[in-house]
């Protein structure tokens, strides 16, 4: 099945750690994305790639980092820099990055990272 | 920056009876979406709407979009158990080729 595929779905880190968030697409998507959602809150960007090898800081870049090798794959690491990384992480792809005719985002289920 | 913000940002209403939920956004846009998401679970596309159209349906979803208020609605008909979700709404720039901006959401509980 066609999807966007987020790993671990749950994941404890202790403090001083980085941890890499893994997302793969099989939808021959041009563009990928990662946002963070705290409890209640709305979806915050952190990181998108409108294509392989380049990508550009969201809103709330600070203390994370991506790369983007492969089309498929797009994997997010939080560092230790990042000061409260406790949160809800999705993952998303569109065909392209939204132009004028805007097409909708393709979400994974999600990474929950708790920092012990 | 949160562009859309959605209102009211929780309801609860009876089995059977319809829901709305409002949506401002600040500037102009392309395009505006309507986005489910089940507790724990990724965000589903539910709906588009572009900044040309005032109204669009999809089964028992109605969306309205008035860019002289900037404000959109969405409008769940019949409402069912299974419908219990929060529902985001999402803009895009009118310049074009940047990311969607979500709004907090509206978080919805029907009660069976």
């Amino acid at each position: 099945d066609g999807g966007i595929t987020q790993s671990p779905k749950y994941l404890f880190r202790k403090e001083g750690q980085n941890v890499t968030l893994s997302c793969e697409q099989n939808l021959n998507h041009d563009a990928m994305y990662w946002y963070r959602q705290d409890p209640g809150q709305g979806l915050r960007l952190i990181y998108y790639s409108q294509i392989v090898n380049d990508f550009q800081k969201g809103d709330i870049a600070e203390g994370y980092s991506v790369s983007r090798e492969k089309k498929e794959s797009f994997p997010l690491t939080v560092t230790s820099a990042q000061k409260n990384p406790t949160a809800f992480y999705l993952c998303a792809s569109s065909p392209r990055v939204l132009i004028s005719n805007t097409g909708e985002l393709f979400f994974g289920e999600g990474s929950r990272l708790t920092v012990l | 920056s949160q562009q859309g913000e959605e209102d009211p940002q929780a309801l609860s209403i009876q089995e059977g009876e319809n829901a709305t939920m409002n949506c401002s956004y600040k500037t102009s846009i392309n395009n505006l979406q309507w986005y489910r998401q089940n507790s724990g679970r990724g965000l589903v596309h539910l709906i588009l709407i572009r900044s040309n159209e005032r109204e669009k349906h999809s089964g028992r979803l109605r969306v309205t979009l008035d860019t002289s208020k900037k404000s959109s609605s969405l409008l769940i008909t019949a409402s069912r158990a299974a419908d219990t979700a929060s529902y985001f709404c999402a803009t895009d720039g009118v310049r074009g080729n940047t990311p969607l901006v979500f709004g907090k959401g509206t978080r919805l509980s029907v009660i069976a």
